[in-house]
């Protein structure tokens, strides 16, 4: 069964950092672009950054670029978010999102999310 | 960068009514379109892929059409089960946006 867990959500003061983990099971880690997609407390959702193995191509919605990295632990099968500078407008859940093969493709399994909060 | 909008942005109708979703793209994405139905406090399943593909398990009174810029999204007989909000999103190529999302509740 795909299972995708997010963590590292919390409390965080604007201008600070934070780091997201997803970690995944069920399928073979780096076969499948994994993706992270947020959405604020009663809005939409939101793409915000994609890996695709194979090509190492990495993508990142303008909203974050510049600020969010994506890097990742193959051996422990966990992707991660390292989210700096943060603005209230980047308070959602955020969703560790399996997609297909390539970068592109639908998004099939979502994890439960995680909470992150930018206030003073 | 490729914007998707939808219509409605919600709506109320009777149980078995049949509830049209409408989704268009800022320019051509072939039928590189997805379907996501999200339930109150719940995360987001994917019902439809390629616009027009039902994922294994949605209920056959789901489908989707349209292909390039204009696509549709179909509850044949709607249910109280199907109360949610809907999203459309390109997966074309990155940003892969999603819709606004169409707000689907019971009269």
């Amino acid at each position: 069964e795909v299972q995708l867990v997010e963590s590292g959500g919390g409390l965080v003061q604007p201008g600070r950092s934070l780091r997201l983990s997803c970690t995944a099971s069920g399928f073979i880690f780096d076969h499948y672009a994994i993706h992270w997609v947020r959405q604020a407390p009663g809005k939409g959702l939101e793409w915000v950054s994609g890996i695709n193995w194979s090509s190492g191509n990495i993508e990142y919605a303008d909203s974050v670029k510049g600020r969010f990295t994506l890097s990742w632990d193959s051996a422990k099968n966990s992707l991660f978010l390292q989210m700096n500078g943060l603005r209230t407008e980047d308070m959602a859940f955020y969703y560790c999102v399996r997609g297909s093969l390539w970068l592109g493709g639908p998004f099939a399994h979502w994890g439960q999310g995680t909470l992150v909060t930018v206030s003073s | 960068d490729i914007q998707m909008t939808q219509s409605p942005s919600s709506l109320s109708a009777s149980v078995g009514d049949r509830v049209t979703i409408t989704c268009r793209a800022s320019q051509g994405i072939a039928n590189y379109l997805a379907w996501y139905q999200q339930k109150p406090g719940k995360v987001p399943k994917l019902l439809i892929n390629g616009a027009s593909t039902l994922q294994s398990g949605v209920p056959s009174r789901f489908s989707g059409s349209g292909s390039g810029t204009d696509f549709t999204l179909t509850i044949s007989s709607l249910q109280p089960e199907d109360v949610a909000t809907y999203y459309c999103q390109n997966y074309k190529s990155a940003p892969f946006t999603f819709g606004p999302g169409t707000k689907v509740g019971i009269k």
